[in-house]
């Protein structure tokens, strides 16, 4: 099994639909991220979460919002879909007690791709 | 404003031919800096990673990148590019705390 599962990996849906993505994590890591992918815009980051009670906003987080029920499982849900949230949506982990750049190192999930009609 | 680009957007290399892709950054400190390889259908595994010590980092799969703190420059490099290298390149940097920042990608093609 993946260190870092993302479900659903595809999903199609129409405007105005509620969508939730899910993510759950075998690594034990705190740290869980959200991140969204658009082509020649690279990955920002949505929102972000260091343990269960933390949860933050990252760069792009307007339209999302995000739910941390465990060490293990990160959600990210759209209330309202529109189709500039078609994009590919990426879970990662990351161990803050790796030393140096190693608390910074981020294993992703393979990616929940997501088109909004 | 915190920053990462990639110039290339696309590059296409012979296999067998030597390989750099250019990555350039705007920060205010000495940043961790990443780089991460992205196959088609898959996530991004991590190639290499800097923060300090020697300026040429050597990563996975025979990469390495050499820090230019002059240049503000994390270059990727591989002597001798083989057909399973295509893929999608991302430069990325982070004040620590996992939250990075991503350069708008460079797409590798190998031609046989």
């Amino acid at each position: 099994d993946a260190d870092v599962t993302q479900t659903p990996r595809n999903r199609i849906t129409k405007t105005g639909k509620r969508i939730m993505l899910e993510c759950s994590q075998t690594k034990g890591h705190d740290r869980m991220y959200w991140y969204r992918q658009d082509p020649g815009l690279g990955l920002r980051l949505i929102y972000y979460s260091f343990d269960v009670k933390d949860i933050n906003k990252g760069e792009i987080s307007d339209g999302y919002s995000v739910s941390r029920q465990a060490q293990a499982k990160f959600s990210l849900s759209l209330e309202s879909a529109i189709p500039n949230q078609t994009a590919l949506y990426f879970c990662a982990t990351s161990d803050p007690t790796n030393s140096g750049a190693g608390a910074n190192v981020l294993t992703f999930g393979a990616g929940s791709r997501l088109t909004v009609l | 404003a915190q920053s990462v680009t990639q110039p290339d957007i696309h590059i296409t290399v012979s296999e067998g031919a030597s390989l750099e892709l250019r990555c350039n950054y705007s920060y205010g400190a000495t940043p961790y800096l990443f780089w991460y390889v992205q196959s088609p259908g898959q996530g991004l595994q991590l190639l290499l990673k800097y923060f300090s010590g020697d300026t040429l980092v050597q990563g996975i799969k025979g990469f390495e990148a050499e820090f230019k703190r002059s240049q503000s420059s994390f270059n990727l490099r591989k002597p001798s590019v083989h057909w399973s290298d295509a893929a999608e390149y991302f430069c990325a940097v982070g004040p620590g705390g996992g939250k990075l920042i991503f350069g708008q990608g460079t797409e590798l093609s190998v031609k046989p």
